[in-house]
């Protein structure tokens, strides 16, 4: 079955650590996206790709990095500069060709900073 | 900047309908919907494009009011599967379609009892 892969679904990190979430997609999209949504925020977008080796920041980057090396992984790094990272983090994709594109979404990370 | 939803939460009995609206403050040339349930991903609903076009569900409706920047999305006959927070992403003009940037609301609350 296609979908698109995140794990893992809770992670726990101690202050001042990076950490990375992974992303995985086997659905031959091109355009993968990171989201940030913390309760009654809705999703904010913090990057996304259009084609790998090539991202833009999205409207909350800060204290966040990512890399597109392949096209189906889209790993995005919390570090430590980040001040708040506390928050459930949901990657998704799409294709880029034409205008009725949806955006498929990953079952989501769970990320706690303590 | 983000669209505006309302309402943030509606409470409706099986058989009811409901109608939900997004506003933005910017020309914008495609509105898309999502359903979100409780610690799930966001699934796709229903995409209106500038123009008229539009992709979903069938058992979905919605609106695009280009003068008014406008969206809403009609829930009728609602079942207990219909509750869940749904978020409209919008896409601005300026961007057009060679930007896959969606920036989505706050949400609305949606529960449906017996």
């Amino acid at each position: 079955d296609g979908g698109i892969t995140q794990s893992p679904k809770y992670l726990f990190r101690k202050e001042g650590q990076n950490v990375t979430l992974s992303c995985e997609q086997n659905l031959n999209h091109d355009a993968m996206y990171w989201y940030r949504q913390d309760p009654g925020q809705g999703l904010r977008l913090i990057y996304y790709s259009q084609i790998v080796n090539d991202f833009q920041k999205g409207d909350i980057a800060e204290g966040y990095s990512v890399s597109r090396e392949k096209k189906e992984s889209f790993p995005l790094t919390v570090t430590s500069a980040q001040k708040n990272p506390t928050a459930f983090y949901l990657c998704a994709s799409s294709i880029v060709a034409g205008y009725l594109y949806e955006q498929y979404f990953g079952p989501g990370t769970r990320l706690t900073v303590t | 900047q983000q669209p505006v939803q309302s309402p943030q939460a509606v409470i409706l009995r099986e058989g009811e309908d409901a109608v939900i609206n997004c506003s933005s403050s910017k020309a914008l040339y495609s509105v898309h919907w999502y359903r979100q349930k409780h610690g799930e991903a966001p699934v796709f609903l229903m995409i209106l494009l500038k123009g008229g076009e539009q992709k979903g569900h069938d058992k979905i409706s919605a609106s695009f009011n280009e003068k008014k920047q406008q969206s809403s999305l009609y829930l009728t006959a609602s079942q207990l599967s219909y509750s869940g927070t749904y978020f409209c992403g919008t896409q601005d003009s300026y961007s057009g379609a060679g930007s896959y940037q969606l920036t989505f609301g706050k949400g609305t609350k949606l529960s449906v009892i017996p």
